[in-house]
């Protein structure tokens, strides 16, 4: 079964910061995806990866940058914490997106990230 | 552009009564449906989904869903509801080559 790990629970930061948010799936899949969830708006796409150093926007990509240096680890960087990003932090990895999306998401956990 | 609706933000239902869980969707293209759900402080588990062929699709824990195209619809249905179905559910569209577009998501209360 795939598992995807989110390396913190729950993160308190203070505004201004950098933070690092860290993901890795065990399953050798090529897409990875960060989300953020709010009551009300669902998930929002902050950015996603194809492939080891590639990155793609999202919907939301304001205030976040990404890396992927290995296959399995998909980092989320908030390069400058502001109160607008406390959030639910969501991460979710896909085998493949070449069948054209047919098959489901898998997430970890979440993170859940209070900047004061 | 893609875009799902839930349009009911919670939906009570007593214990063994059935459950509906609604979704509405717009997609250019064929349409690839999910149902995910999340226990509190836990992330997405996927539910059932629909690609093609029969418009009823069964998925985990006795949860079924009905495609219905003219509607643009994707409800979530299930028997007889237990009080362990109360969770955050979410409907979510896909099409070739798009990427995943998630509804606000509709907390169900099962109550005892």
């Amino acid at each position: 079964d795939v598992k995807v790990t989110q390396s913190s629970r729950y993160l308190v930061k203070r505004t201004g910061e950098k933070v690092f948010l860290e993901c890795v799936q065990d399953m050798d899949h090529e897409n990875m995806f960060w989300y953020r969830q709010d009551p009300g708006l669902g998930l929002r796409l902050i950015y996603f990866s194809y492939d080891v150093k590639m990155k793609e926007k999202g919907d939301i990509p304001e205030g976040y940058s990404v890396s992927r240096e290995k296959k399995e680890r998909f980092s989320l960087i908030l390069e400058s914490a502001s109160t607008n990003q406390t959030s639910m932090y969501l991460c979710a990895s896909i085998l493949d997106r070449g069948e054209g999306g047919n098959q489901p998401q898998h997430f970890g956990d979440g993170t859940r990230l209070s900047i004061l | 552009a893609q875009s799902v609706a839930q349009p009911e933000d919670q939906v009570n239902v007593a214990e063994g009564n059935p459950l509906t869980v609604k979704c509405t969707y717009s997609v250019s293209g064929n349409p690839y449906l999910f149902w995910y759900v999340q226990y509190p402080n836990r992330g997405l588990q996927f539910l059932l989904k629909y690609i093609t062929g029969d418009n009823l699709v069964k998925g985990s824990y006795g949860f079924e869903a009905e495609f219905n195209k003219s509607q643009t619809s994707f409800h979530l249905k299930k028997p007889s509801a237990l009080v362990s179905d109360s969770a955050l559910y979410f409907c979510a569209v896909n099409s070739y080559g798009q990427n995943f577009v998630f509804g606000p998501g509709t907390r169900l209360s099962v109550l005892p």
